[in-house]
């Protein structure tokens, strides 16, 4: 059973540049979830995604978006990226209605 | 509003010893609770989670917490550490209401095991 997967494990951007991360759910889920965690943060939650919408908002710029397509694979896009960007971005699957989120091992951006 | 806080920004144990990591929240509903580990450089694996019943819970690598509603806590635990549960662990409130379900995580707490 394949767990979440991520892609790519590294990025490195420079300032103002345009960034896409990838993530493939949980075998099964139909939810995924973006998070951003800075060094030494916990994770913060910018949005999740449910039949191809996004449900839910953390307290992020319109900066990121993101997409979700018809098998449940999502997209996390950053435009004009700035220095505080750099953070590993997490994406986690769950199921809907279920209450558990699983993690995948997330994408590391490095902003120049 | 929904927040999560672990008092301790890191802890040092021996190999052997007892563990207690500390984790309170607030919530203004019934909350599910949740424990994580994170290995560096790696994602989250879930350690164990609290929805109802049982506040005593059993997860995975001999781990425990207890859910305390007078006190709004969620301690981990564990009766003997071993130098691979050295990671840093992060506790986790999920707010599933009609809208979705967003995880407010604590800042974590960075377990150090000595030999």
């Amino acid at each position: 059973d394949a767990g979440v997967t991520q892609s790519p494990t590294h990025l490195i951007k420079t300032r103002g540049q345009q960034v896409t991360l990838r993530c493939s759910p949980k075998s099964g889920h139909d939810t995924v979830s973006w998070y951003q965690q800075a060094l030494g943060q916990g994770p913060q939650f910018i949005f999740q995604y449910y039949e191809e919408e996004e449900r839910q908002r953390g307290n992020f710029p319109d900066r990121f978006s993101g997409h979700q397509f018809p098998n449940y694979s999502s997209e996390l896009n950053v435009n004009a990226l700035l220095l505080g960007d750099s953070a590993l971005y997490l994406c986690a699957s769950s199921l809907e209605g279920l209450e558990t989120q699983y993690f995948g091992p997330g994408t590391r951006l490095l902003v120049l | 509003a929904q927040s999560v806080t672990q008092p301790d920004i890191h802890i040092t144990v021996s190999e052997g010893a007892s563990l207690e990591l500390r984790c309170n929240y607030s919530y203004g509903a019934t909350p599910y609770l949740f424990w994580y580990v994170q290995s560096p450089g790696q994602g989250l694996q879930l350690l164990l989670k609290y929805f109802s019943g049982d506040t005593l819970v059993q997860g995975i690598k001999g781990f425990e917490a207890e859910f305390k509603r007078s006190q709004s806590s969620f301690n981990l635990r564990k009766p003997s550490v071993h130098w691979s549960d050295a990671a840093e662990y992060f506790c986790a409130v999920g707010a599933l209401d009609l809208t979705g379900n967003q995880f407010y995580f604590g800042t974590g707490t960075s377990l150090t095991v000595i030999p």
